[in-house]
């Protein structure tokens, strides 16, 4: 089966660094995507990584290690509005190529 | 423009009823979902069309029957509400359903079963 663990919640100051790490379990990988959630809105879509390494957009950076099964989101100069939820998901290992959710983490910025 | 809309956005009802969701995608993707999000905001795939035809069928109740009449549609019909069937439902599309591809929510139809 596939499982996807992150941490439930993370609370960080405004301006601050957060890392959101993602660990996975899947048979298949092809890449881990990032999600954002924001409460009473629609997931949407921040980052993938196929490879290993940092992929940077803005003030959001994605880092995948293939070989520990592991990932990371890194928020930068966090901001009031970065409070949401953060999902890791992976691509189905059959050929569907549905997402796999992780539980989310609930990230808090205060002032 | 709205990309993913949903209808309707809000749907409150009692237990033993039957009700629809209806989707519609203008991005001219080839793929739809529908997912559940439970009160924890576990976000899980129920099925999944492309170009109409069903390639994901999760294990998901029979009173769950989706319809797609063409590729920029995908309705949700459920059969005899449950209390557990009280959820958030979204919609999405991704161009092909290819495993690199950004999948475009809806913003979600909010499902009281009482």
């Amino acid at each position: 089966g596939q499982s996807l663990e992150q941490p439930s919640e993370v609370t960080a100051v405004e301006g601050a660094i957060v890392q959101i790490n993602c660990t996975y379990q899947t048979s298949g990988f092809y890449g881990l995507s990032w999600y954002q959630q924001h409460d009473g809105g629609a997931p949407t879509f921040l980052s993938y990584n196929a490879l290993d390494g940092l992929e940077e957009t803005g003030r959001f950076s994605s880092f995948l290690s293939r070989s520990d099964s592991y990932g990371y989101l890194l928020l930068q100069e966090l901001q009031m509005k970065d409070s949401a939820s953060y999902f890791c998901a992976v691509i189905g290992e059959d050929s569907s190529y549905k997402l796999i959710f992780g539980s989310g983490t609930r990230l808090l910025v205060r002032p | 423009d709205t990309a993913v809309s949903q209808t309707p956005k809000y749907l409150v009802t009692q237990m033993g009823n039957d009700k629809s969701i209806k989707c519609e995608q203008n991005l001219g993707h080839d793929t739809m979902y529908w997912y559940k999000q439970d009160s924890k905001k576990f976000l899980k795939i129920m099925f999944s069309y492309n170009n109409k035809e069903l390639i994901i069928n999760e294990t998901v109740p029979n009173r769950f029957s989706p319809k797609s009449p063409d590729k920029a549609h995908l309705n949700l019909h459920i059969n005899s509400l449950e209390l557990g069937d009280s959820a958030v439902y979204f919609c999405a599309s991704s161009q092909r359903g290819g495993r690199e591809e950004t999948q475009y929510f809806g913003p979600g139809t909010r499902l009281l079963v009482l």
